[in-house]
């Protein structure tokens, strides 16, 4: 089984600062991992993704994580934090290597950006 | 705009009643995800179907049942509502066995139910 925890239920930056979201996973086999943006009312989008490949993911607006199995995390980061970056964020698992199967969510951080 | 549309998006109904929430997937997507967004519970995987098949099951109530058509869109039927299951539903999509982006799951806009 997989399961994903996020550290801290809020962060709050300021416009230009580092933004730093940490999650950590859980999972018996090699895991695919994501982080995926939800700004209000809208639905997920996603910002990247691990699959084994690269473990400096570089994703959409300048965020990146790296995967880092001896301390399984993959934490979310972007030099300079924007306003248009406020939203939650939601770090995700899954059992790699199949086309099926479902997605394990962390309870998401929001992130507030200010002036 | 990830290809993946839901209807309705808005969907106030009383307890007891049943809906019907319907998705779309991306073009040439075969599987269909479904999720459960709620305050309390977070982000729940219900069910998946994968070329008019169920692959998956979550934590899906017996009140709950979905199908995945031959055109592969997708509907979720609620019966019997309560109360607490009034949240946003959200469908996902994601490419066949072959495609590079197979693991990747796009999700549609959601759905948001209220049942008072």
């Amino acid at each position: 089984a997989q399961s994903v925890t996020q550290l801290g239920s809020h962060v709050s930056v300021s416009e230009g600062a580092l933004v730093l979201l940490r999650c950590n996973y859980s999972s018996s086999v090699p895991p695919y991992l994501f982080w995926y943006v939800q700004y209000p009312n809208q639905g997920l989008q996603l910002l990247l993704k691990y699959t084994s490949a690269a473990t400096l993911v570089k994703g959409i607006n300048g965020f990146e994580a790296e995967f880092k199995k001896s301390e399984t995390s993959f934490h979310l980061t972007k030099p300079s934090a924007h306003m248009s970056d406020a939203a939650e964020y939601f770090c995700a698992v899954k059992v790699s290597g199949t086309s099926y199967g479902k997605l394990t969510f962390g309870q998401g951080t929001i992130l507030t950006v200010h002036p | 705009d990830s290809g993946v549309t839901q209807t309705p998006k808005h969907l106030i109904t009383a307890t007891g009643q049943r809906v019907t929430l319907r998705c779309s997937p991306r073009s040439g997507d075969l599987s269909v995800y479904w999720y459960q967004q709620s305050l309390d519970q977070g982000l729940q995987f219900l069910i998946q179907y994968y070329n008019g098949e169920e692959r998956a099951k979550g934590n899906i109530l017996e009140r709950f049942s979905a199908q995945q058509f031959p055109d592969l869109h997708s509907e979720l039927n609620l019966s019997s509502l309560e109360l607490g299951d009034s949240a946003l539903y959200f469908c996902a999509s994601s490419p066949p066995v072959g495609d590079g982006s197979r693991d990747t799951q796009y999700f549609g806009p959601g759905t948001r139910l209220t049942v008072l």
